[in-house]
C-alpha cells in the first residue's frame, strides 16, 4: 500500500528565511504533485515533477524529485507573508492520488 | 464557466433534510472525484468515476450516494447526515486513468462548505 510522508506538519518561520518541506513515499511511482492550499479555499496545483531529476521553480518555490530516494522536496527561498498556506504533495496511484497530511506554513512579517 | 465549479458554495442542513451537491467540469476530462476536508485532518478521498464508471468507493456511509451521469457532471447526494459529516466537500477531476498504476494531475473547484445542524 502506498504511503506518503510530509514533515513537518507545522512550520513557522520568519519573513526572509530558508526552509524546506519533505515528501516521502512508500512504493516506486515516477511523477509527483506539490498543491496549495490557502485557509477556507481549495487545493491550486503547484508543480507537476514528472520524472526523476525533475526540478521546477517558481518564485520562490522550487520543487524537485529523487525518484530512486522516493523522495520530494519543496524549498522556499527568503520566505514572505504570502506564502503561507498549506502544502501538500500527491503520488499517484490506480485511479488516484494518495495525499500527504499537509505542510501547514506560517511565515510571520 | 471554466474550470471546475460546484453548487452551493455553502449549505447549512438539518439531520433529516435531503440535498444535493453539484460539480461540473469545463476540461474535458474524464475522471471525477469526491474528497472530504474536515478541520485538522488529511484530504479524505470518497469516490472515484473513471469515465462515467465508480472505480473507487472508500468505505463511504450509505448517507452519501454519488452520481455520475455524464463525465461532465458529478453530484453527492446527502441524506440523513451527522453533525460530524460537516466539513469542506471538493470536487475534482482529471484525466482519466486508463493505464494501471496511473494517475493524473487534479483541479479542484472552490469547494462546498457543508454544516450539518
Amino acid at each position: 500500500e502506498l504511503k506518503v510522508e510530509q514533515n513537518p506538519l507545522f512550520l513557522s518561520m520568519q519573513e526572509g528565511k530558508n526552509y524546506t518541506i519533505y515528501c516521502n513515499y512508500s512504493t516506486t511511482s515516477d511523477r509527483l504533485y506539490w498543491y496549495r492550499q490557502d485557509p477556507g479555499k481549495s487545493l491550486e496545483s503547484l508543480f507537476v515533477l514528472l520524472s526523476n531529476g525533475a526540478v521546477k521553480q517558481e518564485g520562490r518555490l522550487m520543487a524537485s524529485l529523487d525518484t530512486k530516494a522516493r523522495l520530494s522536496t519543496l524549498h522556499i527561498t527568503a520566505a514572505v507573508h504570502d506564502l503561507s498556506a498549506t502544502y501538500f504533495c500527491a503520488v499517484p496511484t490506480n485511479y488516484q492520488l494518495i495525499w500527504g497530511a499537509g505542510t501547514k506554513l506560517i511565515i510571520k512579517p | 464557466e471554466t474550470g471546475v465549479t460546484q453548487t452551493p458554495r455553502h449549505l447549512v442542513m438539518g439531520m433529516t433534510n435531503k440535498k444535493s451537491l453539484k460539480c461540473e467540469q469545463h476540461l474535458g476530462h474524464n475522471a471525477m472525484y469526491w474528497y472530504k476536508q474536515s478541520a485538522k485532518k488529511p484530504l479524505e478521498l470518497m469516490f472515484v468515476y473513471n469515465f462515467k464508471e465508480q472505480t473507487e468507493n472508500n468505505s463511504v456511509p450509505s448517507r452519501f450516494s454519488p452520481e455520475c451521469p455524464n463525465s461532465s457532471h458529478l453530484f453527492l447526494h446527502l441524506h440523513t447526515l451527522q453533525p460530524e459529516d460537516s466539513a469542506l466537500y471538493l470536487c475534482a477531476s482529471s484525466q482519466a486513468s486508463v493505464e494501471y498504476g496511473r494517475s493524473y494531475e487534479q483541479y479542484f473547484g472552490p469547494g462546498t462548505r457543508l454544516t450539518v445542524t
